[in-house]
């Protein structure tokens, strides 16, 4: 079966630092892979989506950059973290044979970055 | 602009009934709904999802309806219990668009 991994669980770092957070997919071969944003009582931003190495798609302009390295690798970072960067960082697949982009996304257990 | 949303931003419900939770749309494109359920902490988990082709759909203990005519989507969960308790939302989108967030339902079950 297919799982989704996602590191960091949680992060605190300083305005201004750098900023990795990666996503692996297990079980399944060139998935459409997906960052989202949550921000406190609200819903879910996406942020970058990639249907290939190589290949991604930026759906809101920011301080952040995705890139896709390996088929099953999905990397979001910045180089410099403002405050407004702090949330809850939702990595995402979904399986390309099955309906149209963007439908059944799988979601993994999230990054909570704080920046201070 | 067109958005998703929420008749009701919090629902209590007692341990065994039924819960409803309702979603309104404006787009009136959208082909595809999907519902997840959000523990606190963690990542989204995919419930249910339905075509515009479709007016219900069952799964296990959920069922989802569509009213495309009023622009609504409601997930009904039988016989509730405390494992149900989280934040729920809706999505949509319309052809290859990304999908559209709603900004939640918190269900909690009263044991």
């Amino acid at each position: 079966s297919q799982t989704i991994h996602q590191w960091p669980a949680t992060l605190v770092q300083p305005v201004g630092s750098p900023l990795s957070l990666e996503c692996t997919v297990e079980g399944t071969s060139n998935p459409n892979l997906y960052w989202y944003r949550q921000a406190a009582g609200r819903g879910l931003q996406l942020l970058f989506y990639s249907v290939g190495i190589g290949q991604i798609s930026s759906e809101v302009p920011q301080n952040l950059s995705a890139s896709r390295p390996q088929d099953r690798q999905f990397i979001l970072s910045s180089k410099k973290l403002l405050l407004s960067d702090s949330g809850f960082y939702l990595c995402a697949w979904r399986e390309p044979s099955t309906g149209q982009l963007h439908e059944k996304l799988f979601f993994g257990s999230g990054t909570q970055l704080s920046v201070l | 602009g067109e958005s998703v949303g929420l008749h009701l931003p919090t629902l209590s419900v007692q341990e065994g009934d039924n819960s409803i939770i309702n979603c309104a749309y404006s787009n009136s494109a959208s082909d595809y709904f999907i519902w997840y359920k959000q523990e606190s902490g963690k990542g989204p988990q995919f419930i249910i999802d339905i075509r515009s082709n479709m007016d219900k759909r069952q799964g296990q203990r959920v069922t989802v309806l569509l009213n495309k005519t009023v622009k609504h989507l409601s997930l009904q969960i039988a016989a509730t219990q405390p494992g149900d308790s989280a934040v729920y939302f809706c999505a949509e989108k319309g052809g290859n668009t990304p999908l559209v967030f709603g900004k939640g339902t918190r269900l909690s079950v009263i044991a």
